[in-house]
Parts: structure tokens; C-alpha cells; sequence
């Protein structure tokens, strides 16, 4: 079955410091991979997407991800946070069923950012 | 308007009230979702509509009824709820078919109910 792990859950970084958020997914094919962001009250924006071709991504806001088949990750990156990118992230993995394509969605990580 | 739109955005309802969610959407799509969001758990898929028709009921309680009366239009019929269905509930919308172009999902900002 799919299946999206985001180990953790709460992640507190400073100001300007680098940022990495861990994914990774069960799923028989070649996988259709997305990051989204929420912030307090708002819905799920999306942040980039991987279907193929270059591993590495790159998304709004300055965020990149890369896709690692072997070790089925989809980790997102950021190479320096600012106090704006706290919010709840979320991964996810696209796969057909029936009539339509479903996202199934990591439980997410909330992203604390100190001044 | 652009992209995904829901009313109300707060919505405080007794247990034996009916009320409706409304979320439409302007981006030309022909799928469109309901997900319940709750404190500590993962995204629930509820319903799925594509090209009218509801192609997913994720043994959703019938208290709840969706409703699509076109694909621009997507309602969440309430009633006689539990308090335990106090969500954040969010509506998407996508193309329909077609992996690549139909997978990616865009979102409204969500309805806050809280069921007294």
C-alpha cells in the first residue's frame, strides 16, 4: 500500500539556518511527489512537485527538494529560513485509483523559526 | 475570485443543526475534493467528484452528504453532527484523468467548524 512518512514532527530552527525536512514513501511505481505548505488557519499551497526527469526540484519561496529513488525520500530543503516559512509542511505522493488520482499525505511537520 | 474559494471560513453549529459548506473553484478543473483536517491526525480524504460523478466515499458517515451540482461547485451538507466533528475542513479541486496533468491538487483556505 502507499504510504508517506514524515519522521518528524515538530522542527525548530533560527533565523537564517539552514532548513531540511525529511520524506519518504512506499509506493510500487514511479512516484508523482509534492510538498505543500500551511500556515496557521489557511489551506495547503503547494511548494513543488517531482513527476520526472532532474531529481532536483525547485519550488517557490526558495525551497528545493531532491528525489532519491534508492532511498525513497523526497526531502525538502531550504538554505536559509526566514521567520515567514513557519508553518506545517506537508509531503505527498500522487497515485492513480479508479476514476481519479489521489494524494496521500505525510502527517506533516511543524516548522517553529526563533529570531 | 481566483483558484479555490470556500464559505464560510468559520462556521459554529449545534448538534442538531443543518448547515452547507460551499467551495467553488476557477481554475477550469473537472475533480474536485472534500478533506477533514483534525487536530493531530493526517489529512482524511472524505469525497470525490470527477466529471460530476462521485467516484470516492471514504466511509464517511452520513451525516455528511456532498453534493456537486457542477464542476465548478462542490457542497458539504451537514447534519445532526458530533462534537468530535470539529474540523478544518478543505476543498480541492484538480484536472480529472491523466496522471501528470491531473494529479496536482490546488486547495482552498479551509472552513473552521466547531460542532457545539
Amino acid at each position: 500500500a502507499q504510504s508517506v512518512t514524515q519522521p518528524d514532527i515538530h522542527i525548530t530552527v533560527s533565523e537564517g539556518a539552514s532548513l531540511e525536512l525529511r520524506c519518504n514513501y512506499s509506493y510500487g511505481a514511479t512516484p508523482y511527489l509534492f510538498w505543500y505548505v500551511q500556515s496557521p488557519g489557511q489551506g495547503l499551497q503547494l511548494l513543488l512537485k517531482y513527476f520526472s526527469g532532474d531529481t532536483l526540484v525547485q519550488g517557490i519561496k526558495g525551497f528545493e527538494a531532491e528525489f532519491k529513488r534508492s532511498q525513497s525520500s523526497f526531502n525538502l530543503r531550504k538554505p536559509s529560513v526566514h521567520w515567514s516559512d513557519a508553518a506545517e509542511y506537508f509531503c505527498a505522493v500522487g497515485a492513480p485509483s479508479g476514476g481519479y488520482n489521489k494524494l496521500i499525505f505525510g502527517a506533516g511537520t511543524r516548522l517553529a523559526v526563533h529570531p | 475570485e481566483t483558484g479555490v474559494t470556500q464559505t464560510p471560513r468559520h462556521l459554529v453549529m449545534g448538534m442538531t443543526n443543518k448547515k452547507s459548506l460551499k467551495c467553488e473553484q476557477h481554475l477550469g478543473h473537472n475533480a474536485m475534493y472534500w478533506y477533514k483536517q483534525s487536530a493531530k491526525k493526517p489529512l482524511e480524504l472524505m469525497f470525490v467528484y470527477s466529471l460530476e460523478e462521485r467516484v470516492e466515499n471514504n466511509s464517511v458517515p452520513s451525516r455528511f452528504s456532498p453534493e456537486c451540482p457542477n464542476s465548478s461547485h462542490l457542497f458539504l451538507h451537514l447534519h445532526t453532527l458530533q462534537p468530535e466533528d470539529s474540523a478544518l475542513y478543505l476543498c480541492a479541486s484538480s484536472l480529472s484523468g491523466g496522471l501528470a496533468g491531473g494529479i496536482e491538487q490546488f486547495f482552498g483556505p479551509g472552513t473552521r467548524l466547531t460542532v457545539l
